[in-house]
């Protein structure tokens, strides 16, 4: 049962374009989200994170908006920049989890400079 | 400060053995987590401990077991593996565990392979 969902595989951009990387999730009971980055023969790399009290959270380039009424998630990098180029995971935990983490299957950037 | 390190980085094991991956996490951190990560899919959780007592686990089967120890730190075990336990297995620390919603920091991961 998957309750985190990544539905693009891989995405490319323009260097210095946006780079829209899109989740979404089932568990209504989820109330933490985050995004990971990353790159090859290495763990994942906190990026980002939101709680369910806002819609939106700001971090340089990176942005995460949070839609709670349609349980959708999306990661913004502006602008774009080949160091970027990884797989990003999105994940979903919350107190009636556990603190649990679900994530997603991951969606592979490539930054084209 | 230092990461989330774990131990081995590689290890390869031929079916029915048993092994054993260790974790340290960043200091000041009660909490540790195990995930099993296969090739195109994300990390799956398999365990949770917080204050040396488990808090969660997974839907993975009596051969995988852990513990945590007085420092923090812990360990895995998977007994009787499988060619389908080859994986790559990430250990992430947190403050709070199951106390509360935390942003968990991975290790470096450890690359079992059963042949």
């Amino acid at each position: 049962d998957q309750q985190v969902k990544q539905n693009s595989p891989s995405l490319s951009v323009q260097e210095g374009r946006i780079s829209i990387l899109n989740c979404d999730y089932t568990n209504s009971m989820f109330d933490y989200f985050l995004w990971y980055k990353k790159y090859p023969a290495e763990g994942p790399t906190f990026l980002i994170s939101i709680s369910s009290i806002k819609d939106k959270n700001e971090d340089g380039r990176f942005t995460v908006f949070l839609n709670k009424s349609a349980k959708h998630l999306s990661l913004h990098i502006v602008p774009s920049q080949p160091g970027d180029s990884a797989v990003y995971f999105c994940a979903a935990t919350g107190r009636a989890s556990g603190n649990q983490f679900y994530f997603g299957t991951g969606t592979s950037l490539t930054v084209i400079p | 400060d230092a990461g989330v390190t774990q131990s081995p980085t590689h290890l390869i094991k031929t079916r029915g053995q048993q092994v054993t991956l260790r974790c340290s996490p960043i200091s000041g951190h009660k909490s540790v987590s195990w995930y099993q990560q296969v090739l195109g899919q994300g990390p799956q959780f398999i365990f949770q401990y917080y204050e040396k007592e488990e808090r969660g686990r997974g839907n993975f089967p009596d051969r995988f077991s852990a513990r945590q120890f007085p420092n923090y730190s812990s360990e895995l075990n998977v007994n009787a593996l499988l060619l389908g336990d080859s994986a790559l297995y990430l250990c992430a620390s947190s403050s709070r565990g199951a106390q509360g919603t935390d942003t968990q920091y991975f290790g470096p991961g450890t690359r079992l392979t059963v042949l």
